[in-house]
């Protein structure tokens, strides 16, 4: 099974800031199509932002972007708005298993 | 509209059973692979199970494989998850996914219900 660990677990920065998030992979992931990422915010479901390690889903804005491949992949958010202070997953498929990191939290600074 | 509407949700003993459902509506359920995913209460996210578009394929994380049925009925819009031999460590806000196939993400989630074993 393949272990995704996020880092850092928690970023404090201030509205306006760019906020990097790092998802690496134990394995080779074998297809950067099989990594996505996921807001949630607080008393929420979890919702798609980031799928095929790039692709935004539908209605997410460009300030949110997702790069990477292989074994570690980044989630940037290039200004921060209010709104995106949460929690972000990533989450991978391999071998008919899906896993999840355990999460950064992007809190106000 | 994409709704993922769950229920089913709540206490029951160690060793109960519960049958969580989840109604679907505002796109082609037919053509969707679906999922559970799961939230213990202060933690992460986790994977519970995913069935294929006619249920000729389903896959469960090993922590309920044997336990946990997952199941659908394309003619009513819904999804099941039966859970059995419950214990604590299955307390956890329970998520309906849309996704889990041949989309490996998962672009839709449900509200979640809530189940307690107590």
């Amino acid at each position: 099974e393949i272990v995704l660990t996020q880092s850092p677990g928690t970023l404090s920065l201030s509205p306006g800031e760019r906020a990097t998030l790092s998802c690496r992979a134990s394995q080779n992931i074998s297809s950067s199509y099989y990594l996505a990422w996921y807001q949630q915010k607080a008393g929420q479901a979890p919702s798609l932002l980031i799928y095929g390690a790039s692709s935004r889903a539908t209605g997410i804005p460009d300030r949110f972007s997702g790069s990477g491949s292989g074994t570690d992949f980044t989630l940037t958010i290039s200004r921060l708005e209010p709104e995106d202070f949460a929690v972000y997953y990533c989450q991978q498929y391999g071998r008919s298993r899906w896993t999840f990191g355990q999460g950064t939290k992007v809190e106000i600074k | 509209e994409v709704q993922l509407l769950e229920s089913g949700g709540g206490l029951v003993q160690p060793g109960g059973s519960l049958r969580l459902s989840c109604a679907a509506s505002g796109f082609a359920f037919t053509n969707s692979a679906m999922s559970w995913v799961r939230q213990a209460p202060g933690k992460g996210l986790e994977w519970v199970s995913s069935i294929s578009l006619v249920s000729d394929s389903t896959y469960y994380a090993d922590s309920v494989k044997g336990r946990f049925t997952i199941s659908r009925d394309n003619s009513k819009n819904t999804l099941y998850l039966r859970m059995d031999r419950l214990t604590a460590d299955d307390t956890a806000i329970y998520y309906c996914a849309k996704g889990g196939g041949v989309k490996p993400h998962f672009d839709n989630w449900g509200r979640g219900t809530r189940v307690t074993v107590s």
